[in-house]
C-alpha cells in the first residue's frame, strides 16, 4: 500500500537554526497538509496546501513557517528560525480528494524536532 | 471552534478484555477517523467513518452523526493494542478548505 514518506525521522538543532522538513505523498495525491504534536499533546493543524499554493493556515503557522513543493514529489516545512516551543513530532499528510469528499487523509511516520 | 471529546482519557485493561471508547464533537461534520498512536508515535489509520458501523478483525467503530458522536470498540484486547486512540473530525474553514480537528485522546495500556 502506497505511504506517505517522512525524512529525517529525528532532528535535533539549536535555537535560531533553520531546518527543513520533508516528505513524500503518496503519489496521485492532490491535497497536502502539515500537522504538529507537542509531546503528550493532541495533534493540531498547522497548514494545508492544494494546487500549488497554501489553502488555509492555523495561527500557529506564522512567519516563521513556510512550505514548498519544489517538485512534483516533494513537499517541504521551513522553519527559518527555531525556537524551545517548536520542539514537536511533525507529521505530512496527503489525500486524493478532500476527506469530506470521501477520502481518508493518510499520515506520515512523522519527524520529531527537538529544538535545545 | 469544534469541540471533540474523548473518553475515557486514560484505560488499563487486561488482555482479553473489551473495551469501549467514546468521542462526542459538538458540531456537525464532513467526516470522522480513528488514528491509532503507537509508542513510536506513528498515527495508523483505523477507520474512516462519516456514519454507520464499520469493523476490521477485533475492532470496529459506529458513528452516530446525528447525534454526534462516534464509538471504538476493541475486542480481546492484545498488549499490541496499547497506544493512544484518537478521533478526529473534518470540518471545513472559513477559507473553504478541510481540516482535521483531533480530540485529546484515549490512552490504552494493556497488560498480559
Amino acid at each position: 500500500e502506497p505511504e506517505v514518506t517522512q525524512t529525517p525521522s529525528h532532528q535535533v538543532t539549536q535555537m535560531g537554526q533553520e531546518v527543513i522538513l520533508r516528505c513524500v505523498p503518496i503519489s496521485n495525491h492532490l491535497y497536502f497538509y502539515w500537522y504538529r504534536q507537542i509531546l503528550g499533546q493532541k495533534v493540531e493543524f498547522l497548514v494545508s496546501f492544494y494546487n500549488n499554493e497554501i489553502s488555509e493556515k492555523s495561527e500557529i503557522f506564522d512567519d516563521q513557517f513556510s512550505v514548498e513543493r519544489p517538485d512534483g514529489s516533494n513537499f517541504t516545512l521551513k522553519i527559518r528560525s527555531t525556537k524551545l516551543e517548536d520542539s514537536a513530532m511533525y507529521f505530512c499528510a496527503s489525500s486524493s480528494i478532500t476527506t469530506g469528499g470521501g477520502s481518508p487523509l493518510h499520515f506520515g511516520n512523522g519527524t520529531r524536532l527537538t529544538v535545545t | 471552534g469544534i469541540q471533540v471529546e474523548q473518553s475515557p482519557p486514560d484505560l488499563i485493561l487486561q488482555e482479553g478484555a473489551n473495551s469501549t471508547l467514546r468521542c462526542n464533537f459538538s458540531d456537525s461534520v464532513n467526516n470522522l477517523q480513528w488514528f491509532h498512536q503507537n509508542p513510536w508515535g506513528q498515527l495508523i489509520n483505523l477507520f474512516y467513518i462519516p456514519s454507520g458501523t464499520k469493523q476490521n478483525g477485533r475492532l470496529s467503530a459506529t458513528t452516530v452523526a446525528t447525534e454526534r458522536y462516534s464509538l471504538l470498540y476493541i475486542s480481546s484486547s492484545q498488549t499490541t493494542d496499547s497506544g493512544v486512540y484518537f478521533c478526529a473530525v473534518t470540518i471545513i474553514t472559513q477559507g473553504g478548505s478541510e481540516k482535521l480537528v483531533f480530540g485529546k485522546g484515549t490512552k490504552l495500556t494493556v497488560n498480559p
